[in-house]
């Protein structure tokens, strides 16, 4: 049964960085990528980035200067980190496996400033 | 990056009433490899996204046959034969042929 859950803070000061762990079972990271969206509240969903089955990465153009995405197969975790966090990251930030069959639940993170 | 504008916004219908969302993409979304990557994805009020279909036309598992997809290069649709209470929610379609990937800005589907 393939299921991801997204774990981390749901509290952030702005200027700081956001540090999101994605945990999937029922599947291997070496077969499939997974992809990070995040919501903010009321809106609609925003791409963020894909970490590929081989270990490549694309990034919303965006928020690439900004985030990076990495994982630990051996684990089965994938890693969300965005830093310089404003007001307007704040959003529920889902992981997803490729293509776009799995989502997590999702986590809120609020941003404070 | 491609854009992609959804049409319309908020849809009303009565249940058993058949609806059609657009989906238009600024550049052709046929990849080279010979793959569309549109899909749509339905997210019900407080849930996660759901995929119903993926690559233009294809059905994702344990999605009802009331849903369809069609379309090429940059014009696509989204048909439900048939709306049921269960299927209101806001619908979005998603590019992955050209990275970033990017979403439509979604249609809501209410009850009329």
């Amino acid at each position: 049964q393939v299921q991801l859950k997204e774990s981390g803070p749901v509290l952030v000061q702005a200027s700081e960085t956001l540090s999101l762990t994605c945990t999937v079972s029922g599947f291997s990271l070496t077969n499939y990528g997974v992809i990070w969206v995040r919501q903010p509240p009321g809106k609609g969903l925003e791409w963020m980035g894909i970490i590929w089955r081989n270990g490549n990465t694309d990034y919303n153009s965006a928020l690439k200067s900004r985030l990076s995405i990495n994982r630990d197969t051996s684990k089965s975790q994938v890693f969300l980190k965005m830093n310089s966090l404003q007001t307007d990251d704040t959003a529920i930030y889902y992981c997803t496996r490729w293509y776009l069959s799995h989502w997590g639940q999702g986590v809120m993170v609020t941003v404070s400033s | 990056d491609v854009v992609l504008t959804q049409t319309p916004p908020t849809l009303s219908a009565t249940i058993g009433q058949s609806v059609s969302i657009s989906c238009r993409s600024s550049q052709s979304l046929l990849h080279s490899n010979g793959n569309t990557y549109l899909h749509w994805l339905l997210q019900r009020p407080g849930q996660s996204p759901q995929l119903l279909i993926y690559s233009v036309s294809r059905l994702e598992s344990g999605v009802p046959n009331r849903f369809s997809g069609s379309g090429s290069g940059t014009d696509f649709t989204l048909k439900i034969s048939g709306v049921e209470a269960e299927d209101l929610g806001v619908y979005y379609c998603v590019q992955g042929t050209h990275a970033p990937w990017t979403f439509g800005g979604g249609t809501k589907l209410e009850l009329k």
